[in-house]
């Protein structure tokens, strides 16, 4: 099971670019990468997934490098209602290998 | 579709009672989670079915805990004898299929164990 690592927390303006990255150095060949958001008092929330280079939605970009052991969310231009702990899971779906949720990455968007 | 849906939203009980936490899943969605979340512990999966059957229970912290689903669009997660230590936000989630990994989450139920 590819273990991840994010930073606990994170600061930011409102306006900026967020970057969280997310360290897998023990990801499988099959391993997906899978991000959520947590506000609070809610449950949380698919951002979005990909496995290998760039994907894009209307709520972030997933900036994946050729050795995959590491992702980075990318939140363009925040606002105050990105305040939120953002989640990394990896793994490849089987036997249920991609439910595991570590502690997350606290983001404070400030005005 | 509403979302998955968890009641009750509260609870709050007196230690040794029993609990029972209730989860309607997406229609549809084929798998079922349930997970424990705690300031100490974060986010802990508890046990999670697939086409109604438990697949992985082993997050199931002791007896005193366990889950049914008797049917696709219904599960309960009981607690007898609660204790304070089981105080905690439990959350259902529902996926279309297991390996998709895309969970949707319902909006949980806070348990307070006096």
């Amino acid at each position: 099971l590819a273990k991840t690592t994010q930073p606990i927390s994170m600061d930011s303006y409102e306006g900026q670019e967020v970057n969280i990255t997310c360290s897998h150095n023990n990801i499988a060949t099959n391993d997906y990468i899978t991000w959520y958001q947590q506000f609070p008092s809610q449950g949380p929330r698919f951002i979005i997934q990909g496995y290998k280079t760039k994907v894009t939605n209307e709520v972030a970009s997933l900036f994946i490098p050729a050795d995959r052991k590491s992702s980075t969310l990318s939140l363009p231009r925040v606002s105050l209602s990105d305040t939120a702990v953002y989640y990394c899971l990896v793994g490849d779906g089987n036997a249920g290998n991609m439910l595991t949720f570590g502690g997350g990455t606290r983001l404070m968007v400030k005005p | 579709d509403a979302g998955v849906i968890q009641s009750p939203r509260h609870e709050v009980t007196e230690m040794g009672q029993e609990v029972t936490l209730r989860c309607k899943p997406i229609s549809g969605h084929n798998s079922l989670f349930w997970y424990r979340q705690t300031m100490m512990r974060g986010l802990e999966l508890l046990i999670y079915f697939n086409n109604n059957v438990p697949i992985d229970d082993s997050g199931m912290p002791e007896d005193r805990f366990s889950a049914k689903m008797p049917n696709a669009s219904f599960s309960t997660l009981k607690i007898q004898p609660s204790e304070p230590r089981d105080s905690a936000v439990y959350f259902c989630a529902s996926s279309l299929l297991l390996a998709s990994g895309e969970l949707f989450f319902g909006e949980g139920s806070r348990l307070t164990v006096l």
